[in-house]
């Protein structure tokens, strides 16, 4: 069974900070994507991470994929009280040979809390 | 675009009393389709998540059941519910290495 666990599970940072937040995973895959939920919200997409090496940027976020090691990073630079959120990490895998046959487990969350 | 409807937004709902949620996808054909619940400041937990129509694989055992009738619309019922079936339910949609896109939600409490 695929297990996707994420560190720490709450963050609490003060603005123009950076820090990072890891996602392991059990199995392997090649695909992961990260979401940000609001409070009270549904989740919104925020990287899709297709290969290993893979980084991707946004704003002062930056999501990385080293499928060699099943770790995931999303790192924040200069932390601003916007980005608070929770943040989750999904991996994708396949269900035998039917490429449609595909699932995405989640992580357990990180609550992050910008502090002025 | 695609579009992702989910209705309704809440729902109060007595013990032993029956539910429907309904989620409808815009702009696309065949797409995965599935249901998940987030209790209370938890994560997400896979209900069900369907290829096609009629193609309905349950992850986890419960009083839910899920239906597709038609191509890009998913059901999620229960004949009586429970107090533990209170929660967040979001329906998503997904092709091929695309993100998960997901509905507004519906929050549920059973009283």
């Amino acid at each position: 069974e695929l297990k996707v666990e994420q560190n720490p599970l709450f963050l609490s940072m003060q603005e123009g900070k950076n820090y990072t937040i890891y996602c392991n995973y059990s199995t392997t895959s090649d695909r992961l994507y990260w979401y940000r939920q609001d409070p009270g919200k549904s989740l919104e997409s925020l990287f899709v991470l297709l290969s290993n090496g893979a980084v991707k940027q946004e704003g002062r976020l930056m999501a990385s994929l080293d499928t060699k090691a099943r770790l995931s990073t999303l790192h924040i630079t200069a932390a601003v009280h916007d980005l608070s959120a929770t943040y989750f990490c999904a991996v994708d895998i396949v269900m035998g040979s039917n490429f449609g046959n595909e699932k995405l487990t989640f992580g357990t969350g990180t609550r992050l809390t910008i502090i002025p | 675009s695609q579009t992702i409807h989910q209705w309704p937004a809440t729902l109060v709902q007595p013990v032993g009393s029956p539910l429907s949620l309904e989620c409808t996808v815009e702009g696309t054909s065949n797409p995965n389709l599935y249901w998940y619940r987030q209790a209370a400041g938890r994560g997400l937990q896979l209900l069900f998540y369907s290829v096609g129509i009629g193609q309905i694989s349950s992850e986890v055992p419960q009083n839910l059941s899920a239906s597709r009738p038609q191509d890009r619309q998913f059901i999620l019922s229960s004949k009586k519910l429970l107090l533990s079936d209170s929660g967040f339910y979001l329906c998503a949609w997904k092709q091929g290495y695309s993100p998960l896109h997901f509905g507004n939600g519906t929050r549920l409490t059973v009283t």
